[in-house]
């Protein structure tokens, strides 16, 4: 079936870093894939999204290209804030018939030192 | 505008007991989505209700089951509770579901479900 892979972590980084959070997923398809944060104690929030290869979605600076021959979603940000600091899940899902929801990978835990 | 509603956020049961959980959508939204977020398992798929129909169904045993009302609220119910059942809930709501490409899903915050 399909699946996500990400590094779960913890991934500890200084402020002002370049910070790189590997997804790669397998799909019989051409899902919409997405990048979702979880703080401490609280549900998730989308982060951002694209719909087909080679769509870029950004948001609050952070970056992630759909790379269909790679089968991978890579998030990235140039320079991280101790607030980043929370759990990061990517996640494929298909529209249309048949669809079950999100996918999601385990998780990586971003840990961001001042 | 309100986000997703949970209630309650917190509850501890017994096992063999069972227990409801409630999820508002955002106003507007007419699917709603459960997940159970477990250490060991992360985040899995339970069912999707749309138009009060479920309209697709995760890997999850007969004890949990679902049901959504005319108002797009839905309620998430686990019968004869096991310890492995202890998770964060989550409801997400979007405007059609899986149905649309990039549709946006918006989760709520959760509620704890600890069974002892």
């Amino acid at each position: 079936g399909d699946s996500v892979t990400q590094m779960e972590g913890p991934v500890t980084l200084s402020e002002e870093a370049f910070l790189t959070i590997n997804c790669t997923y397998t799909a019989t398809g051409y899902p919409s894939l997405f990048w979702y944060v979880q703080y401490p104690g609280e549900g998730l929030q989308l982060l951002l999204k694209a719909t087909k290869a080679d769509d870029k979605g950004s948001n609050k600076g952070f970056e992630a290209t759909y790379r269909k021959e790679t089968t991978s979603f890579h998030l990235e940000k140039g320079s991280v804030q101790v607030s980043d600091s929370a759990v990061y899940f990517c996640a494929l899902m298909y529209s249309g018939g048949g669809a079950d929801g999100l996918t999601f990978g385990k998780g990586t835990h971003l840990i961001i030192q001042p | 505008k309100a986000g997703v509603t949970q209630t309650p956020r917190y509850l501890i049961k017994t096992r063999g007991q069972q227990v409801t959980l409630s999820c508002s959508p955002i106003s507007g939204h007419r699917s709603v989505s459960w997940y159970q977020q477990t250490p060991g398992q992360g985040l899995q798929f339970l069912f999707e209700y749309f138009s009060e129909t479920q309209r697709n169904k995760g890997n999850f045993p007969g004890r949990f089951s679902g049901r959504q009302f005319s108002n797009s609220r839905s309620e998430m119910n686990v019968s004869t509770l096991e310890l492995g059942d202890s998770a964060l809930y989550l409801c997400a709501s979007s405007l059609t579901g899986s149905k649309l490409s990039g549709n946006t899903i918006y989760f709520g915050e959760g509620s704890w479900l600890t069974v002892v």
